[in-house]
C-alpha cells in the first residue's frame, strides 16, 4: 500500500497567517492526490482535486500544488472558520490511503 | 442537492454482524461509484471500500477482506455494508461517500459502530 506522511500533525497560527501543510507518498501518484478539511464531529469536505484544482464553492484562500511523491496545501490568509484538521489521500491505486491529519489550532 | 444518509449503527458483541444502510438522493446514484470510509473515535479517516456503478467491481481495504461486504441496490437509491466477524478495531464512525471520477466529493454524516462486550 502506498504510505502518505503528512506534515505537521498540528500546528498553531493567527487569523492571517499563511500555513503550509505536507504530504509525501512513498511512491509516485502522479496528481491523484485530495485534500480535505474536517470539523469536529462533521464529515469531511473536499478542498482540492488532481492536487491543485479547487472545488467549486472552496474559497480561492486555498491552493494545492505538487506532484508525484511531494504535495502541498497553503492556506494564504488563514481565517477563522479554517481551524479545523485537513487531510490528504491518493486515489492513484487500491488500498486507497489518506495521511495522518494536521490539525490547525488558534495560536 | 446531494444528499447521503447512513443508517444501521449501534453496539455490537465483537463477532457480530452489522449492515449499514446508505441512502442517496439529489443526484444519479447509479452513475456513481460508491465509497465506505471509517474514522475510529479521535483517529485519521481510513478508506474501507469501493463498488463500481453496476456492482460488478468491489475493492476492500485489507483489514475487512472477507469479513465486509459492499453492495448497491441502484432501483433503491441506496448502498450497504455488510460487516462480519467484527472486531473492536472496527468500531468507528462509518461515512458513505460518493465518488466522482475517483474523488470522493460528498461524503454523509456518519454512522457510529461500536464493537464491545
Amino acid at each position: 500500500a502506498i504510505r502518505i506522511t503528512q506534515s505537521p500533525s498540528s500546528l498553531s497560527a493567527s487569523t492571517g497567517d499563511r500555513v503550509t501543510i505536507t504530504c509525501r507518498a512513498s511512491q509516485g501518484i502522479s496528481s491523484h492526490l485530495a485534500w480535505y478539511q474536517q470539523k469536529p464531529g462533521k464529515a469531511p469536505n473536499l478542498l482540492i482535486y488532481a492536487a491543485s484544482t479547487l472545488q467549486s464553492g472552496v474559497p480561492s484562500r486555498f491552493s494545492g500544488s505538487g506532484s508525484g511523491t511531494d504535495f502541498t496545501l497553503t492556506i494564504s490568509c488563514l481565517q477563522s472558520e479554517d481551524f479545523a484538521t485537513y487531510y490528504c489521500q491518493q486515489y492513484y491505486t487500491y488500498p486507497w490511503t489518506f495521511g495522518q491529519g494536521t490539525k490547525v489550532e488558534i495560536k | 442537492e446531494v444528499q447521503l444518509v447512513e443508517s444501521g449503527g449501534g453496539l455490537v458483541q465483537p463477532g457480530g454482524s452489522l449492515r449499514l444502510s446508505c441512502a442517496a438522493s439529489g443526484f444519479t446514484f447509479s452513475y456513481y461509484w460508491m465509497s465506505w470510509v471509517r474514522q475510529a473515535p479521535g483517529k485519521g479517516l481510513e478508506w474501507v471500500a469501493n463498488i463500481k456503478q453496476d456492482g460488478s467491481e468491489k475493492y476492500y481495504v485489507d483489514s475487512v477482506k472477507g469479513r465486509f461486504t459492499i453492495s448497491r441496490d441502484n432501483a433503491k437509491n441506496s448502498l450497504y455494508l455488510q460487516m462480519n466477524s467484527l472486531r473492536a478495531e472496527d468500531t468507528a464512525v462509518y461515512y458513505c461517500a460518493r465518488v466522482n471520477w475517483g474523488i470522493v466529493d460528498y461524503w454523509g454524516q456518519g454512522t457510529l459502530v461500536t464493537v464491545a462486550s
